[in-house]
């Protein structure tokens, strides 16, 4: 059965440094979407991604934050300048599959797990 | 905005026996859709259940179904003969038609013994 990929697991970084987590949504999938889970606390929307242009963002996406489609088959998500507030589980999902059913549920990936120092 | 209430924050079931983990959500919309996902130790997001607010019948997988109440906002996961490998956090999902994003519930975390 298709699933989302992402890359690293778990990336540790210094604050200030950019990072890219990197994603590979179900390969017949139109949208893509990216959360984050601060560690016991809910999953928050960061944004959503149609038709390689950003359809829908939250007010976490702020300027240090930016997604790419590089190819056809990754979805990365790039924090320019990392705080310690951005430590936390970053999921990436797709949903929508072109010609088909269900477009309305999303199918998240394992998780990178961030961890800024 | 649409929001999301998990008021449980654990609840602990027996195998074999029938646990109900509740949700409401505050909505103006008539066009939704409701999720229940399911994350492990492992943290990875696992959908568990689905159902479309036009459809006024319950959704059931295998040993989980919903009680889906429009009227009162309400959407509980029931799940039935309970397993060990039930045990996770639960949260409620929801979104709107005319939007993509899932605004999730706080979570209820889900307690199975033997």
């Amino acid at each position: 059965e298709p699933e989302v990929t992402q890359t690293p697991s778990h990336q540790v970084t210094q604050m200030g440094q950019e990072v890219i987590l990197r994603c590979v949504p179900i390969s017949n999938h139109l949208y893509f979407y990216w959360y984050r889970q601060i560690l016991g606390q809910k999953v928050e929307f960061l944004v959503s991604f149609y038709n390689n242009e950003i359809s829908e963002k939250s007010e976490i996406f702020d300027d240090q934050f930016s997604v790419e489609r590089p190819d056809g088959s990754n979805f990365t998500l790039k924090i320019r300048s990392t705080k310690l507030e951005d430590s936390a589980m970053y999921f990436c999902a797709s949903s929508a599959p072109r010609g088909g059913a269900g477009t309305d549920t999303q199918y998240f990936g394992p998780g990178t797990r961030l961890t800024v120092l | 905005a649409q929001t999301v209430t998990q008021s449980q924050p654990e609840m602990s079931v027996q195998e074999a026996e029938t646990v109900t983990l509740s949700c409401t959500y505050d909505t103006s919309e008539s066009d939704y859709y409701l999720f229940w996902y399911k994350q492990p130790p492992s943290r990875q997001m696992i959908l568990v259940i689905r159902q479309e607010a036009y459809k006024q019948q319950n959704a059931t997988e295998n040993r989980f179904s919903v009680n889906f109440q429009k009227a009162a906002k309400s959407f509980s996961l029931k799940i039935s003969d309970s397993q060990l490998g039930d045990a996770a956090m639960y949260f409620c999902a929801y979104r709107s038609g005319g939007f993509q994003k899932l605004v999730f519930g706080t979570g209820t975390r889900l307690l199975v013994s033997p």
